[in-house]
């Protein structure tokens, strides 16, 4: 079993719509939670991240972690074409540890 | 300023030839990371330098991956008696000082390894 799980999609929606974005992962000790999108061809770029349980909103983005059910989700509101990327989270136990990436989600948001 | 930067762009090689990547991090930033990702497939942590500490070599997959960074700044990784599974595209981080909740990781473009 992978530390960290990810439905790799693709996900289709159209323009508009909410988009809910999840991971799962095994190891109990992680406690800082991000969110990273990637563009084809490019580096991922951070977008979220959250410490221990709890929300956090950016503007279109709300990240939620759940450490109970070892469960972390993005949601993206109002989705645009230019949402459409790769998202991965991460995670890494201690402010100072490597950081762990799920696999990624493809988003496709149709016009 | 400028961002963190990779070379080459890409890269393709035979079979068994030693193959050398760099990253040049953004000024300043005490901590390194390198990744690998395959095709459809998500980051994969190869190693991570953080100022003058040991690195974390865990993620290397075999001996014939090995990475230094000299004067805490510009890094290489080294791929000896490349082989087809090498191939993949490499990513660099880096980041302000490795630690914190709010630490972002900073990635260079990548470099796109074929062995052929």
């Amino acid at each position: 079993q992978k530390e960290v799980e990810q439905d790799p999609g693709p996900l289709s929606v159209p323009e508009g719509a909410i988009v809910s974005l999840n991971c799962t992962y095994s190891n109990s000790a992680f406690q800082y939670f991000m969110w990273y999108r990637q563009y084809s061809r490019k580096g991922p770029e951070l977008l979220m991240y959250t410490y221990s349980s709890g929300n956090k909103e950016d503007g279109r983005f709300t990240a939620q972690v759940d450490k109970s059910s070892k469960y972390i989700s993005l949601f993206i509101r109002d989705s645009q074409p230019s949402d459409s990327a790769t998202y991965l989270c991460a995670m890494r136990k201690t402010s100072y540890d490597k950081v762990i990436f799920g696999p990624g989600t493809s988003l496709s948001v149709i016009p | 300023g400028a961002g963190v930067s990779q070379s080459p762009s890409n890269k393709v090689t035979e079979k068994g030839k030693d193959v050398e990547l760099r990253c040049d991090p953004i000024s300043g930033h005490t901590a390194l990371y390198w990744y690998r990702q395959s095709l459809g497939q998500g980051l994969e942590f190869l190693i991570y330098f953080q100022g003058n500490s040991a690195p974390d070599k865990s993620g290397l997959p075999s001996d014939r991956f090995s990475a230094e960074r000299t004067g805490g700044s510009v890094s290489t990784l080294t791929i000896q008696r490349t082989q087809q599974e090498d191939s993949a595209v490499y990513l660099c981080a880096s980041s302000l000082d490795g630690g914190g909740a709010g630490d972002t990781q900073y990635f260079g473009p990548g470099t796109r390894l074929t062995v052929l």
